[in-house]
């Protein structure tokens, strides 16, 4: 079954930097494009990168563009967000969600559990 | 415009129907799709496309667009539906991902 298992959260100093992996399994990974996704403590949804299926492609959200970078490893089957000049508005639950797309269609078919960045002095 | 605005607070009562709206420009050019959020876990997927369910979703749960604004209805709400809900779809330029604010549903 699909499976896609977030680690490297934990809690780091404003400024900072830090990098989330994402771990899939049961599908074709280097076939999806796929995203991260944050929640801060008790707000919404917040879409923060996508890359394409074959890595050539990031797009960010403004609020980490210049300080997020997403990559990806198709021969290891890996997902990564570096995170770097972390703020205190970065807290949040990170999510990897795998993206389906077709025919006019988007869904995020499949998330992680997620993995909690807590930026803090 | 990038953002897609929902009403932060809905409720209804057991075993009736609810809509949730979803409201935003680019939703003239993307379908939306519909996510369930219960505390502590995860999103899940409830409906996407025009009116799309996936495998185990239960069809009191469907979907509807016109024009800019997207809804999520659900008919004969039950007690487990209560949760918060999140709309989703492309921005106007078709790279970038916007989820609405969401809507807290409780179900009375």
């Amino acid at each position: 079954q699909v499976q896609l298992v977030e680690s490297g959260g934990g809690v780091v100093q404003p400024g900072r930097s830090l990098r989330l992996s994402c771990a899939p399994s049961g599908f074709a990974f280097s076939s999806y494009s796929m995203h991260w996704v944050r929640q801060a403590p008790g707000k919404g949804l917040e879409w923060v990168a996508v890359i394409s299926y074959d890595g050539s492609k990031k797009y960010y959200a403004d609020s980490v563009k210049g300080r997020f970078t997403i990559s990806r490893d198709n021969s290891k089957n890996t997902l990564s967000l570096q995170m770097s000049s972390l703020r205190g508005d970065d807290t949040a639950v990170y999510y990897c969600a795998r993206l389906e797309s077709y025919s006019g269609n988007d869904l995020f078919d499949y998330w992680g559990q997620g993995t909690l960045v807590t930026v803090s002095s | 415009s990038s953002e897609l605005t929902q009403d932060p607070d809905v409720s209804v009562a057991l075993g009736q129907t609810v809509r949730i709206t979803c409201q935003g420009d680019s939703l003239r050019s993307y379908y939306a799709s519909w996510y369930q959020q219960k505390p502590g876990q995860a999103p899940v997927l409830v409906i996407y496309g025009k009116n799309n369910r996936p495998s185990g979703i239960p069809d009191r749960f469907s979907g509807s667009s016109s024009g800019n604004t997207a809804s999520l209805t659900i008919t004969g709400a039950q007690a487990e539906d209560e949760a918060d809900y999140y709309c989703n779809s492309r921005d106007s330029s078709g790279n970038h991902w916007v989820f609405g604010g969401g809507t807290k549903l409780t179900v009375l």
